[in-house]
C-alpha cells in the first residue's frame, strides 16, 4: 500500500530550465509535506517543506506546491544546475497520529545536462 | 554543531551473525526514528523512539529486530541473526519535540550480509 507515489522514476533537464517533480498521496490525514535530495552512498538531505494549511511554499530557486483537493504536491526547480542531479524524495507525516514520521515516496532521479 | 552521526558507515556480516547499528542525534533533539531503504526502493519506516521509550514500532519486523534509545548514550538499531534479506541501508533521524519541523538525516548504515 503505497500512500506516496513518485510515478516518475527519472527525469532530465536541459541547465538553465524548470525541473518540475511530483508527488501524489492517498491518505488524507497527511498535513505536512517535505521534500528531500539524496546523493548516492549518503542520507538524505532536507530541501524544503509545507504544512496542509498552505499552497505554496518558496526557498530560492525551490518552490513546492500542494492540491490538496487532488491530493498532489509538486517541487520547481528553476534555474535548474548540474548540481541539482540527484534522488529527490517526497515525504508526507500525520501530526495527530503518527508523531511526525515519515512516509517517503520511492524517488525521482533527476539528472540535469550542461 | 554536528549532524546526526552514524556508525559504523559500513558493516558486513556473515549469515547468523549479529549487527549492531549506532545512531547519535543531532544535540538538542529528543525524538530519533529508524528507515531502511533496500535496493531500488524509497525509505521505509521502521521504529521511533523518544529517551527510555519506544513510541511507535510499527514498522519493525517481527523477529530479530530491536531498537533502544537509553538515558545516556546512542540509539541502538540491533538486528539479530541477520539474512540476506537484511543487506540494505539503514538510515537514521533526529528532530525536535516541535510539530511539523524536518527531520534530519545521518549518513547512514550500510549492512551487507555475506
Amino acid at each position: 500500500d503505497q500512500q506516496v507515489k513518485q510515478n516518475s522514476p527519472s527525469l532530465s533537464v536541459q541547465e538553465g530550465r524548470i525541473s518540475i517533480l511530483n508527488c501524489d498521496y492517498t491518505n488524507s490525514m497527511f498535513d505536512y509535506f517535505l521534500w528531500y535530495k539524496k546523493y548516492p552512498a549518503e542520507g538524505p538531505t532536507f530541501l524544503i517543506s509545507i504544512s496542509s494549511i498552505k499552497d505554496k511554499n518558496e526557498d530560492g530557486r525551490f518552490t513546492v506546491f500542494l492540491n490538496k483537493s487532488a491530493k498532489h504536491l509538486s517541487l520547481h526547480i528553476v534555474p535548474s544546475q548540474p548540481g541539482d542531479s540527484a534522488v529527490y524524495f517526497c515525504a508526507a507525516s500525520a501530526e495527530k497520529s503518527s508523531g511526525d514520521k515519515l512516509t517517503f515516496g520511492t524517488g525521482t532521479r533527476l539528472a540535469v545536462r550542461p | 554543531n554536528a549532524g546526526v552521526m552514524q556508525n559504523p558507515r559500513h558493516l558486513v556480516r556473515r549469515r547468523g551473525q549479529e549487527a549492531r547499528l549506532r545512531c547519535s542525534p543531532m544535540k538538542g533533539h529528543s525524538h530519533v526514528y529508524w528507515y531502511r531503504q533496500l535496493p531500488e526502493e524509497g525509505l521505509k519506516f521502521m521504529v521511533y523512539l523518544q529517551k527510555e521509550n519506544i513510541i511507535d514500532e510499527s514498522g519493525m519486523p517481527k523477529e530479530r529486530f530491536s531498537a533502544e534509545f537509553p538515558k545516556e548514550g546512542p540509539s541502538i538499531l540491533r538486528i539479530q541473526q541477520v539474512v540476506r534479506g537484511d543487506s540494505a541501508a539503514y538510515f537514521c533521524a533526529s528532530k525536535t519535540s516541535l510539530m511539523n519541523t524536518e527531520a534530519f538525516f545521518g549518513q547512514g548504515t550500510r549492512l551487507t550480509v555475506v
